[in-house]
């Protein structure tokens, strides 16, 4: 069975650095392509990063320079490291696994991520 | 990016009744190798979305055969044969033909 399970959200003050992780199970994050989506309270979904199963990373233009994803094959992990957050960025964040590039497949249940004073 | 637009935003429907969403796209989804990459996720309240239909008119596994899609280029089409009570929640269309972007989302729910 498939899951993927997201933790690190927390509160955190503008201006700083996060990092999120989503462990799989169930397939290899290495064999498909991994992307996290995020939803601000109330509002719809934004594609935030895609890493391709041959490890190219494409990032919105909301957060290009700021965020960084990644993965641990070994641990079977995908990461999002966040930076210089602004409360834009404060919304409900997704794992998400897509069988082929630009679409998903399974979604995990999310981790929340606040950016407050 | 690409913009998708819904219509309607809200929709009220009768429970055994037909319903239909529309999505438009700022540009043709049709890619380079002919597909049109336009799925539809179905979010119920408290719940992560779930992807219903991909690629047009693909139902994923365990879709009920009530839930249709179609359409091509710019005009997108998610159809429910008769609405069930488990219907209830946002419906969004996303086009992953290029930088994947999502409409804004349709509210279903019962009249």
């Amino acid at each position: 069975e498939v899951q993927l399970v997201e933790s690190g959200g927390t509160l955190i003050q503008p201006g700083g650095s996060l990092t999120l992780s989503c462990a799989a199970s169930g397939f290899t994050v290495s064999s498909k392509y991994m992307s996290w989506i995020r939803q601000a309270p109330g509002k719809g979904l934004e594609w935030v990063s895609i890493m391709y199963r041959d490890d190219r990373t494409f990032y919105a233009t909301s957060v290009l320079g700021r965020f960084t994803i990644s993965r641990d094959n070994s641990r079977n992990t995908l990461y999002l490291q966040m930076n210089s957050l602004t409360a834009e960025d404060t919304a409900l964040y997704y794992c998400v696994r897509g069988e082929m590039a630009n679409n998903v497949d399974h979604w995990g249940q999310g981790t929340l991520v606040t950016v407050s004073s | 990016d690409v913009l998708m637009t819904q219509s309607p935003l809200s929709l009220p429907v009768t429970l055994g009744q037909p319903a239909s969403i529309s999505c438009r796209s700022s540009q043709s989804l049709v890619h380079s190798d002919g597909n049109n990459y336009l799925s539809w996720f179905q979010q119920r309240p408290g719940q992560s979305p779930r992807r219903l239909i991909y690629k047009v008119s693909t139902r994923d596994s365990g879709v009920p055969d009530r839930f249709s899609g179609s359409g091509s280029g710019t005009d997108f089409t998610l159809k429910i044969s008769r609405v069930e009570a488990e219907d209830v929640g946002i419906y969004y269309c996303m086009q992953g033909t290029y930088w994947p972007t999502f409409g804004p989302g349709t509210k279903v729910d019962i009249k």
